[in-house]
């Protein structure tokens, strides 16, 4: 099956800095998803982006599709994007297959 | 903002014992998943469901599950004799499409302990 791979799988941060994470994927996708997990345990849909770019307040994010690659950007961040961000795309059928995550830890 | 609303938020019971979760979907939505996240782990795919029936399946929905969509709002998961691994948080998505190119937006979960 397909492989999500992202990194890296663990990031501190101090607050005000930027950061960039990154998801690689084994094979061609059609649907893409960043999430981010609060502490909580909510899973929050933060972008769909099978391919190009997106940009939604601090956080942007690009697919380069045909490179199996997505970049997850966060500029300027603040405590409360600390969480777990994951990556999922959908392999066959309607089957969202997860990364392992990156957890952030933005330190004030 | 439409949004998977799914209750109850946290739910304890013991083990052999029946749960339900459940989940109200966007409204205009037509597909339906349960996902499951075990502590400190990947997100799980657990079942697909559309037009009443189940779609597809992870080797992780066994005969202790079943899915059901009971009216023209809710959507469950049932889970018959828990057992302690089945502690976990438990995701309800869904998507106004099916197949490979539509977005699926996840609900805040239900997490379920089992003791």
């Amino acid at each position: 099956g397909i492989q999500v791979e992202q990194s890296p799988p663990d990031l501190i941060l101090q607050e005000g800095a930027n950061s960039t994470l990154r998801c690689n994927f084994s094979d061609s996708v059609n649907n893409l998803q960043w999430f981010h997990q609060n502490p909580w345990g909510q899973l929050i849909n933060l972008f769909y982006i099978p391919s190009g770019t997106k940009q939604n307040g601090r956080l942007s994010a690009t697919t380069v599709a045909t490179e199996r690659y997505s970049l997850l950007y966060i500029s300027s961040s603040q405590t409360t994007d600390s969480g777990v961000y994951f990556c999922a795309v959908v392999e066959y059928g309607n089957k969202l297959v997860f990364g392992a995550g990156t957890i952030l830890r933005v330190k004030s | 903002e439409p949004e998977v609303t799914q209750t109850p938020s946290h739910q304890v019971t013991q083990m052999g014992q029946e749960v339900i979760l459940r989940c109200v979907p966007i409204s205009n939505h037509l597909y339906f998943y349960w996902y499951r996240q075990i502590l400190g782990q990947k997100v799980e795919f657990l079942v697909s469901f559309y037009n009443n029936e189940i779609s597809e399946k992870s080797e992780i929905f066994d005969d202790q599950f079943s899915v059901e969509r009971p009216d023209g709002s809710n959507f469950t998961l049932k889970i018959r004799s828990t057992k302690l691994e089945d502690s976990a948080m438990y995701f309800c998505a869904s998507s106004d499409r099916g197949g490979r190119g539509y977005e699926q937006y996840f609900g805040p979960g239900t997490r379920l302990t089992v003791t």
